[in-house]
């Protein structure tokens, strides 16, 4: 079966450094997606991977490794609002997007 | 700057009766989804429309039923609604279903079946 794992909560503090990593085994892989997505809010896209190494854009980058099934978000200098849920997801050889149930951020003063 | 617009917002259904969840995007995207949302589970995906006239099944699609009459609009219906279909719904849409194209979501309705 298709699986995207993701650790379910994390907590951090203002002004450090945060890594949440995403795992995934899926039928053929045609990039990897992450969102945020704030309580009670819709997901909001953040960053697409589709070959190995780093993205970066502003305080939030994205690794990939594509042989380790393997990629994470690296958020610097967090703030406050970045307290959300993250949600990392991969699309398949159908081009079909598989979801991780998401890592709910924590940010503490 | 509309986006994705959904209606209703939030809705309480007895069990067994119809409902509509309207989603209309003014963005001329050619492809539309809808997901659901649960605690503890990733979006799953319920049916997904890749251009107008089409549309196609997704992870969980009993229970629900799609139409896409023109580009703009893609209702999902929920024939005879059941508890278990109590959740959070997401419209959402891309410029097409290629890779690498970024899924804009609506604001979401939230649903709840008694």
């Amino acid at each position: 079966g298709q699986n995207i794992d993701q650790p379910t909560e994390m907590t951090a503090t203002e002004g450090a450094i945060v890594q949440i990593n995403c795992t995934y085994q899926t039928s053929g892989f045609n990039g990897l997606f992450w969102y945020q997505q704030h309580a009670g809010e819709a997901p909001t896209f953040l960053s697409y991977n589709v070959l190995d190494g780093l993205e970066e854009k502003g305080r939030f980058s994205s690794f990939l490794s594509r042989s380790k099934g393997y990629s994470y978000l690296l958020l610097k200098e967090l703030q406050m609002k970045d307290s959300a849920s993250y949600l990392c997801a991969v699309k398949d050889s159908n081009y079909q997007l598989i979801w991780g149930a998401g890592t709910k951020l924590i940010i503490k003063p | 700057i509309a986006g994705i617009t959904q209606a209703p917002t939030s809705q309480i259904l007895a069990a067994g009766r119809r409902m509509t969840l309207r989603c209309t995007q003014d963005m001329r995207h050619n492809a539309m989804y809808w997901y659901r949302q649960d605690l503890g589970l990733g979006l799953r995906l319920i049916h997904y429309s890749n251009t107008a006239g089409t549309t196609g099944k997704g992870e969980v699609p009993d229970g629900y039923s799609v139409s896409r009459a023109n580009t703009d609009d893609f209702p999902l219906t929920l024939a005879s609604a059941v508890p278990s279909q109590t959740s959070v719904y997401f419209c959402a849409s891309s410029v097409t279903s290629d890779p690498g194209n970024t899924i804009y979501f609506g604001e979401g309705s939230w649903l709840t079946v008694v």
